[in-house]
């Protein structure tokens, strides 16, 4: 079936201003990701849903940052107030149910944020 | 925080020669997992090698991990220009909630 899809691909917006970034993942996929990748930089791990439990937030780097995910369907990442040091590609990832020993993550091709 | 250091930062090869990235990590792990990336987009899966294993192979890829020294190798043999990318190492806590913590990447650049 299709993979994991975000939208939108690019997204430049003025400093102060809110988005919203999508993230569909695969279907059956209960697990849910978010990761920012800086320029020339690693991920950095944002938040994780998983089914219905409470989703682990421990990676928003402030409360400006905030996402949701409705049952086992889409996630929206929002950044309200955004700031130039916002600016980096926001990359979603999808995994089915956790087995002993872990389970690999597909990811979405990123929506790249500028803020000028 | 990152808790992968991958080394080398950078590497270039000519093609047909091996690639070795070196990934070391801090905390206790479930799983290690190898992705690739091109051009700063989505990450693709290359392989999880779980705590319990030492050496995994899929295709020209060969992992190796040692949890006594906290780290792990991702062998290229024969590397083709295709090969030229991003190449990242991401952990897996025990207690496993399925969060990855990714390490820097090393860029591999395979010249033709």
């Amino acid at each position: 079936g299709a993979g994991v899809s975000q939208s939108p691909s690019n997204k430049v917006t003025e400093k102060g201003k809110d988005v919203e970034l999508r993230c569909d993942p695969i279907s059956g996929h209960t697990a849910l990701y978010w990761y920012r990748q800086r320029l020339g930089q690693g991920l950095e791990f944002l938040i994780y849903f998983q089914g219905n439990s409470a989703p682990d937030k421990s990676g928003l780097p402030s409360d400006r940052f905030s996402a949701e995910r409705t049952g086992e369907s889409v996630s929206t990442l929002t950044i309200q107030r955004t700031q130039q040091e916002d600016s980096a590609v926001y990359l979603c990832a999808s995994s089915p149910a956790l087995g002993a020993g872990g389970r690999e993550q597909y990811f979405g091709p990123g929506t790249r944020l500028t803020v000028t | 925080s990152q808790q992968g250091e991958e080394d080398p930062q950078a590497l270039s090869i000519q093609e047909g020669e091996n690639a070795t990235m070196n990934c070391s990590y801090k905390t206790s792990i479930n799983n290690l997992q190898w992705y690739r990336q091109n051009s700063g987009r989505g990450l693709v899966h290359l392989i999880l090698i779980r705590s319990n294993e030492r050496e995994k192979h899929s295709g020209r890829l060969r992992v190796t991990l040692d949890t006594s020294k906290k780290s792990s190798s991702l062998l290229i043999t024969a590397s083709r220009a295709a090969d030229t990318a991003s190449y990242f190492c991401a952990t897996a806590s025990s207690g496993n909630t399925g969060k990855l913590i990714f390490g820097q990447g090393t860029t591999l650049q395979v010249k033709p």
